[in-house]
């Protein structure tokens, strides 16, 4: 079975600062791996998501694959106060199944 | 289209009683998924419907909790015998097919006294 695990556990920042979230896993079979935000209260929403190694840009939002290191990372450029949140490292299983395994989560918060 | 819907979304239960949670996908949706999340343990994967079909169980402790889905447009988790461990926020998630976004439910927070 998959094993993820994310650091740091919490994050405390200032607004406009660059803030890196990272994330490993336990299988290089895994075939997608993403990215999800949930605040406080709420369900957790897609971020964003890649296939294969490499990096994907969108927006402040930035995220490195590395398969052949097991790790995975989020980068936020001049973040917010609304960034504010729990963010998950989900890996998808290796067996073709589309169930993913998440992370504890990294507690991120913005200071205005 | 009103998202993921789980009903009820707050229930308590006395130890050893049972406890059904709901679970309505996005229709068009062919995959049902169900975790649970909990501060020490974090989001933990339950159960996996493809089709209405189970695919994957791994996660879902044997004795106590089953799932179904008898149809498209709802899913059920049941866990008899609930115990104060079971407490924690379930959340039941669909997506449209391989690799495809999970869109999530408000969860339900059970809560076993």
């Amino acid at each position: 079975q998959q094993k993820v695990q994310q650091s740091p556990e919490s994050l405390i920042v200032p607004e406009g600062a660059m803030t890196s979230l990272n994330c490993t896993f336990s299988d290089s079979a895994s075939q997608y791996f993403a990215w999800y935000r949930q605040h406080s209260g709420k369900a957790p929403k897609a971020l964003m998501s890649i296939f294969s190694n490499g990096e994907k840009e969108e927006g402040r939002f930035t995220i490195h694959l590395n398969k052949a290191s097991l790790h995975f990372s989020l980068h936020i450029r001049d973040s917010q106060p609304s960034d504010s949140a729990l963010y998950l490292c989900a890996v998808s299983g290796n067996t073709g199944y589309q169930n993913f395994y998440f992370g504890k989560g990294t507690s991120l918060t913005v200071i205005p | 289209n009103a998202g993921v819907i789980q009903t009820p979304r707050h229930k308590v239960t006395g130890k050893g009683q049972e406890a059904t949670l709901w679970c309505e996908p996005i229709s068009g949706h062919s995959a049902v998924f169900w975790y649970r999340q909990t501060i020490v343990q974090g989001l933990e994967f339950l159960t996996y419907f493809r089709n209405q079909a189970p695919i994957d169980d791994s996660g879902m402790p044997k004795e106590r909790f089953s799932a179904q889905m008898p149809n498209q447009s709802h899913s059920t988790l049941k866990i008899q015998s609930t115990q104060p461990q079971d407490s924690a926020v379930y959340l039941c998630a669909s997506s449209l097919g391989n690799y495809a976004e999970q869109f999530f439910g408000p969860g339900t927070r059970l809560t076993v006294l």
